[in-house]
Protein backbone atom coordinates (compact mmCIF):
# COMPACT_ATOMS: atom_id res chain seq x y z
CA UNK A 1 0.00 0.00 0.00
CA UNK A 2 0.86 3.80 -0.35
CA UNK A 3 3.04 5.26 2.53
CA UNK A 4 3.47 9.03 3.09
CA UNK A 5 6.15 9.97 4.76
CA UNK A 6 5.86 13.65 6.22
CA UNK A 7 8.52 16.27 7.78
CA UNK A 8 9.28 18.18 9.99
CA UNK A 9 7.09 16.88 12.60
CA UNK A 10 6.80 20.09 14.29
CA UNK A 11 7.94 23.36 13.07
CA UNK A 12 8.07 26.88 14.81
CA UNK A 13 8.04 29.76 12.81
CA UNK A 14 8.65 33.87 13.06
CA UNK A 15 5.08 35.92 11.84
CA UNK A 16 5.30 36.96 8.62
CA UNK A 17 8.21 34.10 7.76
CA UNK A 18 7.79 31.13 5.74
CA UNK A 19 6.54 27.95 6.24
CA UNK A 20 7.50 24.36 4.41
CA UNK A 21 6.48 20.97 4.80
CA UNK A 22 7.42 18.01 2.54
CA UNK A 23 5.64 14.56 1.97
CA UNK A 24 7.05 11.57 -0.04
CA UNK A 25 5.30 8.77 -0.82
CA UNK A 26 5.69 5.69 -2.26
CA UNK A 27 3.57 4.40 -4.82
CA UNK A 28 4.42 5.86 -8.49
CA UNK A 29 0.30 5.44 -9.07
CA UNK A 30 -1.10 8.03 -6.79
CA UNK A 31 -2.78 10.58 -8.58
CA UNK A 32 -4.45 13.19 -5.65
CA UNK A 33 -2.53 14.87 -3.43
CA UNK A 34 -5.08 17.02 -0.47
CA UNK A 35 -3.08 18.90 2.10
CA UNK A 36 -5.76 19.57 5.29
CA UNK A 37 -5.30 21.51 8.48
CA UNK A 38 -6.34 20.56 11.95
CA UNK A 39 -6.37 23.20 14.81
CA UNK A 40 -6.61 22.35 18.49
CA UNK A 41 -9.48 20.10 19.24
CA UNK A 42 -11.60 20.06 15.67
CA UNK A 43 -12.02 18.01 12.39
CA UNK A 44 -9.47 18.52 9.88
CA UNK A 45 -10.32 20.67 6.77
CA UNK A 46 -9.52 20.42 3.05
CA UNK A 47 -7.10 23.65 2.63
CA UNK A 48 -5.39 22.42 -0.79
CA UNK A 49 -4.93 19.77 -3.27
CA UNK A 50 -3.08 19.21 -6.61
CA UNK A 51 -3.87 16.17 -9.44
CA UNK A 52 -0.76 14.72 -10.32
CA UNK A 53 -0.69 16.22 -13.62
CA UNK A 54 -0.16 19.97 -12.18
CA UNK A 55 3.13 20.68 -11.35
CA UNK A 56 1.88 23.65 -8.52
CA UNK A 57 -1.41 25.12 -7.37
CA UNK A 58 -1.16 28.70 -5.16
CA UNK A 59 -4.42 30.06 -3.40
CA UNK A 60 -3.39 33.62 -2.02
CA UNK A 61 -0.78 32.34 0.95
CA UNK A 62 -0.18 28.96 0.52
CA UNK A 63 1.30 27.02 -2.32
CA UNK A 64 2.00 23.18 -3.46
CA UNK A 65 4.31 21.85 -5.23
CA UNK A 66 4.76 17.97 -6.93
CA UNK A 67 7.60 16.79 -8.11
CA UNK A 68 6.19 13.33 -9.60
CA UNK A 69 9.89 12.28 -10.56
CA UNK A 70 11.16 12.18 -7.17
CA UNK A 71 7.47 11.58 -5.73
CA UNK A 72 7.11 14.19 -3.05
CA UNK A 73 5.61 17.32 -2.76
CA UNK A 74 4.94 19.89 -0.62
CA UNK A 75 3.44 23.02 1.39
CA UNK A 76 4.30 26.57 0.90
CA UNK A 77 2.68 28.97 3.64
CA UNK A 78 3.67 32.85 2.50
CA UNK A 79 3.68 35.43 5.59
CA UNK A 80 2.53 33.62 8.64
CA UNK A 81 -0.50 34.69 10.46
CA UNK A 82 -1.40 33.69 14.37
CA UNK A 83 -4.18 31.75 12.77
CA UNK A 84 -1.93 29.72 10.64
CA UNK A 85 -1.12 27.36 14.01
CA UNK A 86 -2.42 24.14 13.23
CA UNK A 87 -1.68 20.58 12.75
CA UNK A 88 -1.23 19.92 8.72
CA UNK A 89 -1.25 16.58 7.18
CA UNK A 90 -0.66 15.78 3.68
CA UNK A 91 -2.33 13.20 2.14
CA UNK A 92 -2.04 11.00 -1.29
CA UNK A 93 -4.61 8.98 -2.96
CA UNK A 94 -4.52 6.38 -6.28
CA UNK A 95 -7.98 4.96 -5.64
CA UNK A 96 -10.59 4.98 -3.00
CA UNK A 97 -8.27 5.55 -0.38
CA UNK A 98 -6.04 8.31 1.05
CA UNK A 99 -3.10 7.75 2.85
CA UNK A 100 -1.97 10.20 5.58
CA UNK A 101 1.51 11.97 6.51
CA UNK A 102 1.82 11.50 10.16
CA UNK A 103 1.16 15.62 10.65
CA UNK A 104 3.73 18.65 11.37
CA UNK A 105 2.11 20.95 14.48
CA UNK A 106 2.82 24.76 12.80
CA UNK A 107 3.28 26.89 15.50
CA UNK A 108 3.67 30.62 14.46
CA UNK A 109 5.30 33.27 17.06
CA UNK A 110 4.40 36.57 17.69
CA UNK B 1 -26.87 21.35 6.01
CA UNK B 2 -25.34 19.93 9.04
CA UNK B 3 -22.56 17.82 7.03
CA UNK B 4 -21.21 14.86 8.46
CA UNK B 5 -22.36 14.35 12.38
CA UNK B 6 -21.29 11.64 14.20
CA UNK B 7 -22.37 10.56 18.50
CA UNK B 8 -21.16 10.16 20.92
CA UNK B 9 -18.76 13.22 21.76
CA UNK B 10 -17.27 11.56 23.87
CA UNK B 11 -17.18 7.70 25.31
CA UNK B 12 -15.46 5.76 28.61
CA UNK B 13 -15.85 2.62 28.43
CA UNK B 14 -13.73 -0.35 30.09
CA UNK B 15 -11.91 -3.26 28.53
CA UNK B 16 -14.34 -5.63 27.20
CA UNK B 17 -17.53 -3.55 26.70
CA UNK B 18 -19.23 -3.30 23.46
CA UNK B 19 -20.14 0.15 21.41
CA UNK B 20 -21.45 1.66 18.75
CA UNK B 21 -20.34 4.88 17.07
CA UNK B 22 -22.44 6.66 14.86
CA UNK B 23 -22.03 8.32 11.90
CA UNK B 24 -24.40 10.52 9.58
CA UNK B 25 -24.25 12.84 6.63
CA UNK B 26 -26.64 15.21 4.79
CA UNK B 27 -24.12 15.75 1.68
CA UNK B 28 -25.75 13.06 -0.54
CA UNK B 29 -22.25 12.02 -0.78
CA UNK B 30 -21.55 8.18 -1.80
CA UNK B 31 -17.94 7.15 -0.08
CA UNK B 32 -17.89 7.40 3.27
CA UNK B 33 -14.64 6.48 5.61
CA UNK B 34 -13.77 5.84 9.26
CA UNK B 35 -10.51 6.80 10.54
CA UNK B 36 -8.21 6.75 13.82
CA UNK B 37 -5.92 9.31 15.21
CA UNK B 38 -3.20 8.96 17.90
CA UNK B 39 -0.58 11.18 18.81
CA UNK B 40 1.95 11.42 16.32
CA UNK B 41 0.75 8.78 13.77
CA UNK B 42 -1.74 10.99 11.69
CA UNK B 43 -4.88 9.98 10.07
CA UNK B 44 -5.19 5.94 10.10
CA UNK B 45 -8.02 4.46 7.88
CA UNK B 46 -10.07 1.60 9.95
CA UNK B 47 -13.15 0.87 6.99
CA UNK B 48 -14.57 2.49 4.18
CA UNK B 49 -17.56 2.02 2.53
CA UNK B 50 -16.93 3.09 -1.49
CA UNK B 51 -20.81 2.93 -2.29
CA UNK B 52 -23.93 2.20 -0.38
CA UNK B 53 -23.96 -1.72 0.31
CA UNK B 54 -19.90 -2.08 -0.06
CA UNK B 55 -17.55 -1.80 2.73
CA UNK B 56 -13.89 -2.59 2.52
CA UNK B 57 -11.04 -2.86 4.92
CA UNK B 58 -8.97 -0.22 5.46
CA UNK B 59 -5.50 -0.07 7.19
CA UNK B 60 -6.14 -1.12 10.45
CA UNK B 61 -9.30 -3.21 10.59
CA UNK B 62 -8.58 -5.49 13.27
CA UNK B 63 -10.86 -5.44 16.41
CA UNK B 64 -13.79 -3.25 14.36
CA UNK B 65 -16.60 -4.09 12.35
CA UNK B 66 -19.38 -1.56 10.11
CA UNK B 67 -22.11 -1.32 8.81
CA UNK B 68 -23.48 1.05 6.07
CA UNK B 69 -26.82 1.45 7.11
CA UNK B 70 -27.53 3.52 4.10
CA UNK B 71 -26.87 6.21 1.90
CA UNK B 72 -26.58 8.50 4.90
CA UNK B 73 -25.34 6.53 7.80
CA UNK B 74 -22.35 4.50 8.25
CA UNK B 75 -21.83 2.74 11.84
CA UNK B 76 -18.53 1.66 13.47
CA UNK B 77 -18.91 -0.97 16.28
CA UNK B 78 -16.04 -2.42 18.39
CA UNK B 79 -17.16 -5.41 20.03
CA UNK B 80 -14.67 -6.10 23.02
CA UNK B 81 -12.61 -3.21 23.62
CA UNK B 82 -8.88 -2.92 24.22
CA UNK B 83 -6.74 0.13 25.80
CA UNK B 84 -4.94 0.27 22.66
CA UNK B 85 -8.30 1.39 20.56
CA UNK B 86 -7.86 4.07 22.90
CA UNK B 87 -8.20 6.81 19.96
CA UNK B 88 -10.18 10.01 18.50
CA UNK B 89 -12.52 8.54 15.94
CA UNK B 90 -13.31 10.86 12.71
CA UNK B 91 -15.93 9.75 10.26
CA UNK B 92 -16.06 11.36 6.85
CA UNK B 93 -17.56 11.45 3.55
CA UNK B 94 -16.94 12.15 0.07
CA UNK B 95 -19.03 12.41 -3.73
CA UNK B 96 -17.32 9.55 -5.01
CA UNK B 97 -14.25 7.70 -4.07
CA UNK B 98 -10.94 8.31 -6.45
CA UNK B 99 -12.10 11.13 -8.15
CA UNK B 100 -10.18 13.64 -6.56
CA UNK B 101 -12.70 14.79 -4.38
CA UNK B 102 -12.64 16.42 -0.77
CA UNK B 103 -13.14 14.18 2.50
CA UNK B 104 -15.44 15.93 4.79
CA UNK B 105 -14.82 15.05 8.47
CA UNK B 106 -17.10 15.02 11.38
CA UNK B 107 -16.07 16.51 14.99
CA UNK B 108 -14.63 13.22 15.67
CA UNK B 109 -15.50 10.86 18.85
CA UNK B 110 -12.79 10.84 21.54
CA UNK B 111 -12.86 7.07 23.09
CA UNK B 112 -10.77 5.81 26.26
CA UNK B 113 -10.48 2.09 27.28
CA UNK B 114 -9.54 1.45 30.67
Amino acid sequence: GENVEQHPSTLSVQEGDSAVIKCTYSDSASNYFPWYKQELGKRPQLIIDIRSNVGEKKDQRIAVTLNKTAKHFSLHITETQPEDSAVYFCAASNDYKLSFGAGTTVTVRA
Amino acid sequence: NAGVTQTPKFQVLKTGQSMTLQCAQDMNHNSMYWYRQDPGMGLRLIYYSASEGTTDKGEVPNGYNVSRLNKREFSLRLESAAPSQTSVYFCASTQVAGAYNEQFFGPGTRLTVL
